[in-house]
């Protein structure tokens, strides 16, 4: 079975700086992917990033990048130049055929 | 476009009411469909699972069901709620099959068991 965690319940950064976001997972498929999505205090889902298991770069979508390790089975969030609106709970999810289950998830609280 | 619409999008009910959340897609055929449930301040669990019409995977023994009467409805139904059964229930969908797409929520229910 799928299995993603995510140790840190809560993190903080202070505006304009860089912060990693951990996620670890666990899978027997050969072939899956990797997402991270924002909730705001709102509680809709926005995706954020993707990193394919094949994929020989670590994906970046502006602000955001993902540090992809597949040996060690890790897919760490890393948002730079943090901003207030950053604020929110972030999750990492894997998704192999048919089925995409998320990690614990980790508020990110930004100060100004 | 595709759009997923999910209601309602708050509601109480008394323990051992029944319940009945609703799910609908457009824009897609063929999708996979997704039940999460959120408790507060904790992270989603996938509930239920659909790869099409009357195939529902369940990931979590409990007082819920699923069930998919059409190809882009997807309904999430109890007969007698708990008070554990409170939380905020997000409804997804994903192309099928594949691993390089994400999911797409819907708005979410915060349902409060009183």
């Amino acid at each position: 079975a799928q299995k993603i965690t995510q140790t840190q319940p809560g993190m903080f950064v202070q505006e304009k700086e860089a912060v990693t976001l951990d996620c670890t997972y666990d899978t027997s498929d050969p072939s899956y992917g990797l997402f991270w999505y924002k909730q705001p205090s709102s509680g809709e889902m926005i995706f954020l990033i993707y990193q394919g298991s094949y994929d020989q770069q670590n994906a970046t979508e502006g602000r955001y990048s993902l540090n992809f390790q597949k040996a060690r089975k890790s897919a760490n969030l890393v948002i730079s130049a943090s901003q207030l609106g950053d604020s929110a709970m972030y999750f990492c999810a894997m998704r192999v055929p048919n089925d995409m289950r998320f990690g614990a998830g980790t508020r990110l609280t930004v100060k100004p | 476009s595709q759009t997923i619409h999910q209601w309602p999008a708050t509601l109480v009910q008394p323990v051992g009411s029944p319940l009945s959340l609703e799910c609908t897609v457009e824009g897609t055929s063929n999708p996979n469909l997704y039940w999460y449930r959120q408790a507060a301040g904790r992270g989603l669990q996938l509930l239920f699972y659909s790869v099409g019409i009357g195939q529902i995977s369940s990931e979590v023994p409990q007082n819920l069901s699923a069930s998919r009467p059409q190809d882009r409805q997807f309904i999430l139904s109890s007969k007698k709620l708990l008070l554990s059964d409170s939380g905020f229930y997000l409804c997804a969908w994903s192309v099928r099959g594949g691993t390089n797409t994400e999911a797409f929520f819907g708005q979410g229910t915060r349902l409060t068991v009183v």
